[in-house]
This record gives C-alpha cells, sequence and structure tokens, in this order.
C-alpha cells in the first residue's frame, strides 16, 4: 500500500522548457514534504522542501505547490537544464509523529534535452 | 570526508555467504537508516536506529540484521544471501531538527550470485 505515489517513471523534457514531475500521496498526516535528487552512483541529495503551512515553496529554478485537498505536490524547474537529468525522489513525513520517518515515492526519471 | 560513509561501494557474494555492509557518519546525529533501492521501486526501509539503544525494523527487514555500535556507526548484515537481495543500499542520517530531511551516503552495490 503506497503512501507516496509518483506514477511517471520518467519524464523527457527540452533544454529551456519547464519540468514538472508530480506526487501524489495518502496519509493525511503527513505534514511536511521534501524533493530529493538522486545522479548515478551518487546517494540522494535534498534539492527542496515544503511545510503542510505553505502552498508553494520557491529556491531558484525549482518550486514545489503543494495541494492538500488534493494530496499531491508539484515540483516545477524553469528553465530545465541538462544537468538537471537525474532520478527525482518524493518524500513525506509526518513530522509532528513520534518518529518522523520519511516515506519515498518510487522515483522519476528527467531527462532535460539539449 | 564524505559526511556518510559507506563501505564497500561495490561487492559481489555468493548466494549463502553472510555479509556486511558498514556505515560511518560525521553528522553527530543520532538517527541512522538503511535503505535499498531496486528499479521501479525507490527507496524502501529495511532498518533504522534513533540512538545506540534503539533498533527497528522498517519495511523490509527480513533477511536482514543491523549493528549500532557507536553514535556513528550503524551497519547493516545479510545473514545469508540470496539473489533477490541484490540492489543498491544507502545508509542515512538524520536529526529531527533539520529541514533537510536525510543525508545519505553514496551507496553499496551488492550483487548476489
Amino acid at each position: 500500500d503506497q503512501q507516496v505515489k509518483q506514477n511517471s517513471p520518467s519524464l523527457s523534457v527540452q533544454e529551456g522548457r519547464i519540468s514538472i514531475l508530480n506526487c501524489d500521496y495518502t496519509n493525511s498526516m503527513f505534514d511536511y514534504f521534501l524533493w530529493y535528487k538522486k545522479y548515478p552512483a551518487e546517494g540522494p541529495t535534498f534539492l527542496i522542501s515544503i511545510s503542510s503551512i505553505k502552498d508553494k515553496n520557491e529556491d531558484g529554478r525549482f518550486t514545489v505547490f503543494l495541494n492538500k485537498s488534493a494530496k499531491h505536490l508539484s515540483l516545477h524547474i524553469v528553465p530545465s537544464q541538462p544537468g538537471d537529468s537525474a532520478v527525482y525522489f518524493c518524500a513525506a513525513s509526518a513530522r509532528s509523529g513520534s518518529q518522523g520517518n520519511l516515506i519515498f515515492g518510487k522515483g522519476t526519471k528527467l531527462s532535460v534535452k539539449p | 570526508d564524505a559526511d556518510v560513509t559507506q563501505t564497500p561501494r561495490n561487492r559481489i557474494t555468493k548466494t549463502g555467504k553472510r555479509i556486511m555492509l558498514e556505515c560511518s557518519q560525521t553528522k553527530g546525529h543520532d538517527r541512522m537508516y538503511w535503505y535499498r533501492q531496486d528499479p521501479g521501486l525507490g527507496l524502501r526501509l529495511i532498518y533504522y536506529s534513533f540512538d545506540v539503544k534503539d533498533i527497528n525494523k522498517g519495511e523490509i527487514s527480513d533477511g536482514y540484521s543491523v549493528s549500532r555500535q557507536a553514535q556513528a556507526k550503524f551497519s547493516l548484515s545479510l545473514e545469508s544471501a540470496i539473489p533477490n537481495q541484490t540492489a543498491l543500499y544507502f545508509c542515512a542520517t538524520s536529526d529531527p531538527g533539520q529541514l533537510h530531511g536525510y543525508t545519505f551516503g553514496s551507496g553499496t552495490r551488492l550483487t548476489v550470485v
């Protein structure tokens, strides 16, 4: 029973255009959401996060949007660059709970074509 | 030095062998985790530890055991390796007071033949 779902295994985008990666969750107790980026032969690295008290968080070219009523979040990358090609994992936690462990989605492989 | 160091980086072992994957961290965090990554399945939690005396099973702990030797060290053992344990294994550490979630190691690619 997946609590965090990334339904698109892959996404291909032209350089300079917008990349939109989507994530859905089922657990209404989740109150903190993160995106991680993973290059081959490396561990995942933190990219951007958002608390459930917000609906948008922006960091340079990266923006995360949260729609709590739909239990949906998305990561926008504008403009996309070839160096953004990686696997992106969505993660969620219930920080107000006793454990706050991160639950990860299956990942979306983004390819940005020059 | 990396914040989270995993050894070995790559390992090929035979079915039935015992193998240990090691992880050490310099972040000074109490919480440590072991995940495995399989194609199409994302990151799945094997075991986690909130301090030296605390060990907890994760989503897929069967066939694995762990040891928290010190705050900085958390090792994962496969008592009798089997081919479906072939995967990429990641160790991570976290401080619940920080907003950046987990810091991961570079991973160990394990192949069981």
